[in-house]
């Protein structure tokens, strides 16, 4: 049980509208990361997040923004939504930082969005 | 730049026969190797990972992988396919900043 929730499941939206993903980390962890997986692909790093600043983040344009809360929970915004955006959306979450602490990743099962 | 290449999409095997994927990596410095299993509709679950030490791993479910650097291979095997091992595995290498490069992902089909 890896205790890493994330909300909702699936999310249909279409292009251009803008897209708010949650997870809600492993009690005690204070990082968050999201990947991108696209259909056939392995997962991509979007950004990470540590005691609620960003800490780090992969090739993706700044529609793609992030925010994490004092209890550590967090969320994926992606503003102007295009077709490619079309994945499923992993969040992992940590306690630190650094190779130790992401040797101990927990991932969530993810957000499959649908843009049409 | 690291990166990770997972020779073969697909793997083919029958119940009871040695499970091989692949897995080469490229990295500039001592690299943290990782296998990942991933089931339909499900998040990433942590097989085995090689950090310092020992270069072979033992991971849940029977399977190990050999960390050889002068191959720069980190390959997973597992002696004896079960039905229930049939998922996408995934490789993956862990960089400065706290970011994983996966493979582009192996699917193991387990034949009856």
């Amino acid at each position: 049980e890896t205790g890493v929730t994330q909300s909702p499941t699936h999310l249909i939206k279409t292009r251009g509208q803008q897209v708010t993903l949650r997870c809600s980390s492993q009690s005690g962890h204070n990082t968050v990361s999201w990947y991108q997986q696209a259909l056939g692909q392995g997962p991509q790093f979007i950004f990470q997040y540590y005691r609620e600043e960003e800490n780090g983040r992969g090739n993706f344009p700044p529609r793609f923004s992030g925010l994490q809360f004092p209890n550590y929970s967090s969320e994926l915004n992606v503003n102007a939504l295009e077709l490619d955006d079309s994945a499923l959306y992993l969040c992992a979450s940590s306690a630190g930082t650094g190779i130790w602490a992401n040797e101990k990743l927990f991932f969530g099962s993810g957000t499959q969005l649908s843009v049409l | 730049a690291q990166s990770v290449t997972q020779l073969g999409s697909h793997v083919s095997v029958s119940e009871g026969a040695l499970v091989l994927l692949r897995c080469n990596y490229s990295s500039s410095v001592p690299p943290y190797l990782f296998w990942y299993v991933q089931y339909p509709n499900q998040g990433l679950q942590l097989l085995l990972k090689y950090t310092t030490g020992a270069t072979l791993v033992k991971g849940i479910n029977g399977f190990e992988a050999e960390f050889k650097k002068s191959e720069t291979s980190f390959h997973l095997t597992k002696p004896s396919a079960h039905m229930s091992d049939a998922a996408e595995y995934f490789c993956a290498v862990l960089i400065a900043g706290g970011k994983l490069i996966f493979g582009q992902g192996t699917t193991l089909q387990v034949k009856p």
